[in-house]
């Protein structure tokens, strides 16, 4: 089977920086999405991320604040930007390999606490 | 109302029992339904996925969707203290790969 993974794994940050998230699948996907899970809930959407243009965003969530890249068919990153106490969360990055959008699989997570 | 509906538990069972884990949703849209376990300090595992009413079965688990209710449920037969774990459901609908969770179910299986 793929493997996801995610960098870093953890991280703490201080308030008004910047921390990027990095999401390599060692095969190709046909999409790529970015949940959040903050503590002690259930993950909701943030955006899929689109291959060579911009992400499409749940209500809710803005470029500004969580720009994303996707250059290629394996490989993301999700920012989070000036972080404060309320992004501390787990940042998830889920992936469909080709078969319906039912089979959709998740990253490790990343575990940010901001300070 | 959320869309999706899970009770948090936490529920706590012996070894052996029969766990029944449970959703309810409002948006008759759906058309996908999948349960994920989730270990503590890990991303969601995708258990099963079903896009019909019924049931359908993979080992100890079970999973059955009744539409016309607009309730789903997972069935673990004989529980074990590895099923341990916090179990999520989560729902879609046409192609945008968009998915509603619930907020999940911790299940605790004591020896």
């Amino acid at each position: 089977s793929a493997v996801i993974s995610q960098k870093p794994s953890r991280d703490i940050c201080q308030r008004g920086t910047s921390l990027t998230i990095q999401c390599q699948v060692d095969s190709q996907v046909t999409m790529m999405f970015w949940y959040r899970q903050q503590p002690g809930q259930s993950l909701t959407l943030i955006a899929t991320a689109n291959q060579g243009s911009e992400a499409t965003y749940e209500s809710g969530f803005v470029i500004d604040k969580f720009p994303i890249s996707r250059p290629n068919l394996t490989f993301s990153t999700l920012t989070v930007s000036n972080l404060s106490p309320e992004d501390s969360s787990i940042y998830l990055c889920s992936v469909v390999f080709g078969g319906g959008q039912e089979t959709q699989y998740f990253g490790p997570g990343t575990r940010l606490l901001v300070l | 109302q959320k869309e999706v509906e899970q009770d948090p538990g936490p529920l706590s069972v012996p070894e052996g029992a029969i766990v029944s884990l449970n959703c309810t949703y409002s948006n008759s849209a759906f058309q996908y339904f999948m349960w994920y376990r989730q270990y503590s300090r890990k991303g969601p595992e995708l258990l099963m996925y079903t896009y019909s009413s019924g049931n359908k079965e993979d080992g100890r688990f079970t999973a059955q969707v009744d539409k016309s209710s607009k309730y789903i449920s997972l069935f673990i037969r004989d529980s074990q203290p590895s099923d341990s774990a916090t179990y999520l459901c989560a729902m879609g609908s046409g192609n945008t790969g968009k998915l509603i969770f619930g907020q999940g179910t911790t299940l605790q299986v004591k020896p």
